[in-house]
């Protein structure tokens, strides 16, 4: 089974940092492309960023550019995101989801974990 | 990056058949047949429903299907169920590498 667990969210302060992991299982992690979406509370779904199977491939939303890193350990079958200089528009519940294709942004999103919510606030 | 357009809301009686609009341009939906559909119930996480604009998931019943014309996606519900009741998503891979989500729609069964 695909499983897809993310965890690091948390209460931080604007201006901060965090770093977000998403941990995969059931399927050859490193075979394929991931992403980032999250969802501010009572909103729609934003798309945030995506790594290609390897990592050599990065793509960010406008919104994020500039702040946020998307990165994977293959052998630890693990994704992540560094989040820099946090505002209170990047409070959301961050999900990971996984793609159909290793290189491909141009795709579906699935599965997707469960999220983990990042709160910004003084 | 803007966003698809969507209903609001749309609702239908048990057993009825409903349809949800997702509009871009044509540097998204209308570019590419890479339209995705997502589920959403209240508090949890989305799941796929559609992909490529008409094929489902395994699992995914026959009573949802999806199809295109121009910029606009459409999906469609026949004979609606009680656990049919949540939001609804398009999502659409843009030119620049980029991905777009619809504005969502809930879905009411009356």
């Amino acid at each position: 089974e695909v499983r897809l667990v993310e965890s690091g969210g948390g209460l931080v302060q604007p201006g901060e940092s965090l770093r977000l992991s998403c941990a995969a299982s059931g399927f050859s992690f490193g075979s394929y492309g991931m992403t980032w979406v999250r969802q501010a509370p009572g909103k729609g779904l934003e798309w945030v960023a995506f790594t290609s199977g390897s990592g050599g491939a990065k793509f960010y939303a406008d919104s994020v550019r500039g702040r946020f890193t998307v990165s994977r350990d293959n052998a630890k079958n693990t994704l992540y995101v560094q989040m820099s200089s946090l505002t209170v528009e990047d409070t959301a519940v961050y999900y990971c989801a996984k793609l159909p294709r290793e290189y491909q942004l141009r795709g579906w999103f699935d599965p997707w974990g469960q999220g983990t919510l990042v709160i910004v606030s003084s | 990056q803007s966003v698809l357009t969507q209903p609001a809301s749309v609702s239908g009686s048990l057993g009825q058949s409903i349809t949800v609009s997702c509009t871009g341009t044509s540097s998204d939906v209308g570019a590419y047949n890479s339209v995705s559909w997502y589920q959403q119930h209240s508090g949890k996480a989305p799941r796929l429903i559609i992909y490529d604009v008409s094929n489902r998931p395994s699992g995914v019943p026959y009573r949802f299907s999806g199809s295109k014309s121009g910029n606009t996606a459409s999906l469609t519900i026949a004979g609606l169920q009680t656990d049919d009741e949540a939001d609804y998503y398009c999502g659409s891979y843009g030119s620049g590498s980029t991905y777009v989500f619809g504005s969502g729609t809930k879905v009411t069964v009356l």
